[in-house]
């Protein structure tokens, strides 16, 4: 298995709600990302998380919650987002030593419109 | 600052070479990635540098000069297929984060 998968492939959603995406890789990499892509634009890493720990977070808002409950699956939990906020949400993942190889595999993303 | 250059889009015909230049200025420096990624689809790896010199792999070769802080991809016997945006990105730093420069729309025409 040498893919990352990610769901739901679309979500809309309004200001007041909660939803999570869901990431998953079977792969054996304890490296897994976050980012967000704007249309036309490159993906912004929000976070980083190696061997389970969260290790970077770029700033990124409270509304935003990452979660990871094991060394295969990823969540990112939505709560009262922005419209500004929607994007292209996608999830990577890369080999153990993740600065030394520079290869992320990327998940096709969830498209996210917030109302 | 962190910055990385690249062009903004590159036209080519089939069959032609492309080589799109991305040179980088960032605070930490393990190796330049690039990364292909089609409209409505997710990036997908093309090759890594940690070292000066070329890297080949089929038909795309990446280059790197730490020393310039530059690093090319060639794109060979262009296809249709390789119409996308290219994406160079720095590891800056251990964990993996990378910082992708703005992405070059390479259009290629019959």
């Amino acid at each position: 298995d040498t893919e990352v998968t990610q769901t739901p492939k679309h979500l809309v959603m309004g200001m007041t709600n909660k939803k999570s995406l869901k990431c998953e890789q079977h792969m054996g990499h304890r490296a897994m990302y976050w980012y967000k892509q704007k249309a036309k634009k490159p993906p912004e890493l929000m976070f980083v998380y190696s061997y389970e720990k969260l290790s970077i977070n770029e700033s990124v808002p409270s509304r935003f919650s990452p979660e990871c409950p094991n060394s295969s699956l990823l969540n990112l939990h939505l709560h009262a987002l922005q419209p500004e906020d929607s994007a292209l949400y996608l999830c990577a993942s890369s080999p153990p030593v993740a600065g030394e190889a520079g290869e992320q595999f990327f998940g096709p993303g969830t498209r996210l419109t917030v109302l | 600052g962190q910055s990385l250059e690249q062009p903004s889009e590159v036209t080519a015909v089939e069959g032609a070479i492309v080589q799109i230049n991305c040179t980088y200025q960032t605070s930490g420096f393990y190796g330049l990635s690039w990364y292909q990624q089609h409209d409505g689809g997710a990036p997908t790896f093309l090759s890594y540098n940690a070292l000066d010199g070329l890297e080949e792999t089929g038909r795309f070769s990446s280059f790197l000069s730490r020393s310039d802080s530059y690093g090319y991809l060639l794109l060979q016997e262009l296809q249709m297929k390789d119409s996308a945006s290219y994406f160079c990105a720095v590891t800056t730093d251990s964990w993996g984060k990378l910082q992708f420069g703005a992405g070059t729309q390479v259009v290629v025409t019959p």
